[in-house]
């Protein structure tokens, strides 16, 4: 089973500080995801990535296959980035058997 | 389009007592999954099915039974419930596996066994 470690667990920054977030996982995998969810529940798929580097909006997701490794940026954060921030990989590795999950990153940005 | 959708979204139910978790998806996703989420935990796969007919086992099976009879739905059944299954359970789907696909997630069911 693919090993998933987050950190930090907590963060409470300014707002307008620039946030990372980072994710080491244990298996080689194909594909690594990032998820956003809210306090009420509901999660959200932020990034899926397999190499380099996404962008989307204020959010930036890179990932370094060969060192196991991602990281969640966050630019210009906001009040409303206030969130747990959730890395996840596929559980074995190969991809067809579900995710495995980090124990999240819950962030708060202060006004 | 309606995404993952789930049912009931709060639930209490006494020990012994079963029930099922209703999860249904209107993309025409082959893959689906159910995890539960507890607190210092992070969620955890319990069943998953990459099609109709196809089941298995994910990290924290016990206590929970699935079938996929359909590409739409994907009912989580508790056969005796215990107060341990207490927990967040997350139904989600993607078009294939995890690998290389965005996934959906339904908006979560509260479950409280007492």
């Amino acid at each position: 089973k693919n090993e998933v470690e987050q950190s930090p667990q907590n963060l409470t920054a300014q707002e307008g500080e620039f946030i990372t977030i980072n994710c080491s996982y244990s298996v080689g995998i194909s594909a690594l995801h990032w998820l956003q969810q809210h306090p009420g529940g509901g999660i959200v798929s932020l990034f899926m990535l397999s190499s380099g580097k996404k962008k989307h909006g204020r959010l930036i997701a890179t990932i370094n296959i060969q060192e196991k490794h991602s990281s969640l940026h966050i630019t210009a954060s906001h009040p409303r980035d206030s969130a747990v921030y959730i890395c996840a990989v596929p559980y074995s590795g190969g991809g067809a058997d579900g995710l495995t999950f980090g124990k999240g990153t819950h962030l708060i940005i202060q006004p | 389009n309606a995404g993952v959708t789930q049912t009931p979204k709060f639930q209490v139910l006494k020990t012994g007592q079963s029930m099922t978790l209703q999860c249904a998806q209107d993309m025409n996703h082959e893959y689906m999954s159910w995890y539960r989420q507890d607190p210092g935990m992070g969620l955890r796969l319990i069943h998953y099915s990459v099609g109709a007919g196809i089941t298995d086992q994910g990290e924290v099976p016990n206590g929970y039974n699935v079938s996929r009879s359909t590409t739409e739905d994907f009912p989580l059944r508790l056969l005796s419930a215990a107060p341990s299954q207490t927990s967040v359970y997350f139904c989600a789907s993607s078009y294939m596996g995890s690998s290389g696909n965005t996934i959906y997630f339904g908006e979560g069911s509260w479950l409280t066994v007492v």
